[in-house]
C-alpha cells in the first residue's frame, strides 16, 4: 500500500545545507500534514495544508517552509538545516471526512540526520 | 491548550496479562480521543476513537472526562501487540490532532 509515499526514506546532510522532504499521495484528500517525530517527544505537527491555497503553521514551525505543489504533493524544506532538526519526519493526509473523523493516513517517514 | 501525557515510556507484560496503557489529557472543552498504533515496520495506523465506541483487536478504550483520562485496555495480551501507541486528541473547531509522546508495548511470550 503507497498511498501517501515520502522521499526520500533516509538523508544524511551536513549544518547549512538546503533539504527537501516530498510526499505526494494517490488517495485523492485534500488535507496534508507533516509531522516530526523526537524521542520521548511523541509528534509534533510543523505545517498543514487543508487545500492547495491553505497552508499553516503548525506548533514547532520555525526552521522549516512547506509548498504544496498539487493536491497530491506537500513538500517541507529546511532552508538551513541544523544538528536539532535530526529527527524522523511523516507525512499524513485526511478527506473532509477523515478529519471529521480524525483518522490521518501516515507516509512510512523520512529520517534525516543532520551533522 | 491541548495536551496528552502518556506517563509510560514502555510497559512490558507476559502473553495473557492483562494490559492498560495511560492516556490522560489536559483540555477546556469537549475532547475527541483517538489511539493510534504502529506496529513494527508498518505505517502509524488509527486504532479506535472514543467516539465510535468500539473494540479493536481486542482493546478498548473509555473517555472518562472526570478523571481526564482515556486509558487503552486489553483483557489478555497477545505478542502481536507488541508496538508503539500514541494517544492523540483532537479540540472542537480546527480538527487538528495533539499527539502524546507515545507508550511502546512489549508482550513477552
Amino acid at each position: 500500500d503507497a498511498d501517501v509515499t515520502q522521499t526520500p526514506r533516509n538523508r544524511i546532510t551536513k549544518t547549512g545545507k538546503r533539504i527537501m522532504l516530498e510526499c505526494s499521495q494517490t488517495k485523492g484528500h485534500d488535507r496534508m500534514y507533516w509531522y516530526r517525530q523526537d524521542p520521548g517527544l511523541g509528534l509534533q505537527l510543523i505545517y498543514y495544508s487543508f487545500d492547495v491555497k491553505d497552508i499553516n503553521k503548525g506548533e514547532i514551525s520555525d526552521g522549516y517552509s512547506v509548498s504544496r505543489q498539487a493536491q497530491a504533493k506537500f513538500s517541507l524544506s529546511l532552508e538551513s538545516a541544523i544538528p536539532n532538526q535530526t529527527a524522523l519526519y511523516f507525512c499524513a493526509t485526511s478527506d473532509v471526512t477523515g478529519a471529521n473523523t480524525g483518522e490521518l493516513f501516515f507516509g512510512e517517514g523520512s529520517r534525516l540526520t543532520v551533522l | 491548550a491541548q495536551r496528552v501525557t502518556q506517563p509510560e515510556k514502555l510497559l512490558s507484560v507476559f502473553k495473557g496479562a492483562p494490559v492498560e496503557l495511560k492516556c490522560n489529557y489536559s483540555y477546556s472543552g469537549s475532547p475527541e480521543l483517538f489511539w493510534y498504533v504502529q506496529y513494527s515496520r508498518q505505517r502509524l495506523q488509527l486504532l479506535l476513537r472514543h467516539i465510535s465506541r468500539e473494540s479493536i483487536k481486542g482493546f478498548t478504550a473509555d473517555l472518562n472526562k472526570g478523571e481526564t483520562s482515556f486509558h487503552l485496555k486489553k483483557p489478555f495480551a497477545q505478542e502481536e501487540d507488541s508496538a508503539m501507541y500514541y494517544c492523540a486528541l483532537r479540540g472542537t473547531g480546527f480538527q487538528k490532532l495533539v499527539f502524546g509522546t507515545g507508550t511502546r508495548l512489549l508482550v513477552s511470550p
